[in-house]
């Protein structure tokens, strides 16, 4: 089981804008930056998203992340055909348990 | 620009080690940032094995600890990982990938293609 909780699946059509959550706790989301990796069917992670907020230099202005307390969220607006994959969020956790890199496990997008 | 590519045996029997190197290009790790493994089992989401700096400094995740070791060679331009005693839960993709200036700083970019190793006598 994934410390940071996403939502199995999500869909949309074309155009649409759509939203997927990660929720986490204090010793990750809420105290630490937020990242989002987009993973394309078949091919390794990239990163979609840093610092809560940011895109890489690549990234279409269509995808954009946000957090508030111990959750966040990516929106994926104007939504493409070749949007389709996995979404994965990832927090370093400092947890007493302890401290290390945690993700989701996973939003898997499809454009209907 | 910056590349990155995993190398090893694709089948491990059950309580061998697994061993994989991770070839960087495109920049000298000995100028400083994280390398990092990450894997995916089949089908499944990702789960950080550990991180290592140029110098050495090197940083696990708890559930793995006990069993991985991560180390860097900077004259070859690679970082490596031995995970010891492995069982048919460590069947996975393993990543490398480039992580922040700091263990828990920065993000994970470029990752590698990838190599999936099994476990399995």
């Amino acid at each position: 089981q994934s410390v940071l909780t996403q939502p199995p699946s999500a869909s949309g059509t074309p155009g649409q804008r759509v939203t997927i959550s990660c929720s986490g706790s204090s010793s990750n989301i809420g105290s630490n930056f937020l990242y989002w990796y987009q993973q394309l069917p078949g091919t390794a992670p990239t990163l979609l998203i840093y610092r809560n907020n940011q895109r890489p230099s690549g990234v279409p202005d269509r995808f954009s992340g946000s957090k508030s307390g111990t959750s966040a969220s990516l929106a994926i607006s104007g939504l493409r055909s070749e949007d389709e994959a996995d979404y994965f969020c990832a927090s370093w956790d400092d947890s007493l348990s302890g401290r290390r890199w945690v993700f989701g496990g996973g939003t898997k997008l499809t454009v209907l | 620009q910056v590349q990155l590519q995993e190398s090893g045996p694709g089948l491990v029997k059950p309580s061998e080690t697994l061993s994989l190197i991770c070839t960087v290009s495109g920049y000298s790790i000995s100028s400083g940032y994280y390398w990092g493994w990450i894997r995916q089992p089949p089908g499944m989401g990702l789960e950080w094995i550990g991180t290592i700096s140029h110098s050495g400094d090197s940083n696990y995740n708890p559930s793995l600890k006990s069993r991985v070791s991560i180390s860097v060679d900077p004259s070859k331009n690679q970082f490596s990982l031995r995970v010891r005693s492995v069982i048919a839960a460590d069947t996975a993709v393993y990543y490398c990938a480039r992580g922040g200036i700091g263990a828990a700083q920065g993000w994970f970019d470029p990752w590698g293609r990838g190599t999936l190793v099994t476990v399995s006598s």
